[in-house]
C-alpha cells in the first residue's frame, strides 16, 4: 500500500513544493512518480526513485529509498499545477498512491 | 517509444461484460508488458492486470480475479481487456499502459488515450 501526503496543497508560482510517499513495506528503489493534468492520461516524470524521464525539467527531483520517498519541485511553474501520483513497481499488484493535487494559491 | 491506441467508449448494463482493445505500434522489441489501469470519475489510479504479449501469460490484481481476462494477439501487437459482471462501480476511464522494465527499474512510460466505460441501467 502506498500513502501520499498531503492529498492536496495550494502553492504559488516559484514556490518549492514537496510531496511525500510512504510504502507499507520496502519497495527498494522501485518507486515512480507520474503527473496527471485534467482530461489527460498520466505522464511518467521520475522512475527508479530519482531518474528523470526524458524531457522532464530539472526542477523536478525524486529521492528516498525503502519505504519513504519524496518528490520535490524546486520552483513551481504554471504548467506544474496538476495531480501527482507515486507508484511502486517492485511487486504485483502494482499500486499507486492516492494522489496529491497541486493547485494555485 | 510505443504508441497505444484503444478502442472507443462503451455503455453497458449492470451484469453485462465489456471488451476493450489496445493496439501497440512503434516498438518491435516486444520485451514489455501491457497493463490495464483504470480511473473512476474524480478518483485515483488502480492497476488491474498485465500481460507480456510474446509470452501470453496474464497477471491480475486480486480485486478483479475471476471477472477480468486479459489476452494478447502477438501477431498484431494488440491486447484485450475483458471485464465481466459489471456494476456501477466499474464506470471509469480504462487505460492501456506499457511498462518498460529492466533489472533496475519498471515504469509505465506510454499510456493509451483511455476508454470510457459507463455502466448504467
Amino acid at each position: 500500500q502506498m500513502t501520499q501526503s498531503p492529498s492536496s496543497l495550494s502553492a504559488s508560482v516559484g514556490d518549492r513544493v514537496t510531496i511525500t510517499c510512504r510504502a507499507s513495506q520496502s519497495v527498494m528503489n522501485y518507486l515512480n512518480w507520474y503527473q496527471q493534468k485534467p482530461g489527460k492520461a498520466p505522464k511518467l516524470l521520475i522512475y527508479a526513485t530519482s531518474t528523470l524521464q526524458s524531457g522532464v525539467p530539472s526542477r523536478f527531483a525524486g529521492s528516498g529509498s525503502g519505504t519513504d520517498f519524496t518528490l520535490t519541485i524546486s520552483s513551481l511553474q504554471p504548467e506544474d499545477f496538476a495531480t501527482y501520483y507515486c507508484q511502486q513497481s517492485l511487486v504485483v499488484p502494482r499500486t499507486f498512491g492516492g494522489g496529491t493535487t497541486v493547485d494555485i494559491k | 517509444q510505443v504508441q497505444l491506441v484503444q478502442s472507443g467508449a462503451e455503455v453497458r448494463k449492470p451484469g453485462s461484460s465489456v471488451k476493450v482493445s489496445c493496439k501497440a505500434s512503434g516498438d518491435t522489441s516486444n520485451t514489455y508488458s501491457l497493463n490495464w489501469v483504470r480511473q473512476a470519475p474524480g478518483q485515483g489510479l488502480q492497476w488491474m492486470g498485465a500481460i507480456i504479449p510474446i509470452f501470453g501469460a496474464p497477471t491480475y490484481a486480486p480485486t478483479f480475479q475471476g471477472r477480468l481476462t486479459i489476452t494478447a494477439d502477438k501477431s498484431t501487437g494488440t491486447a484485450f481487456m475483458d471485464l465481466s459482471n459489471l456494476g456501477s462501480e466499474d464506470t471509469a476511464l480504462y487505460y492501456c499502459v506499457r511498462e518498460h522494465s529492466s533489472l533496475k527499474f519498471a515504469a509505465f512510460d506510454s499510456w493509451g488515450q483511455g476508454t470510457l466505460i459507463t455502466v448504467s441501467s
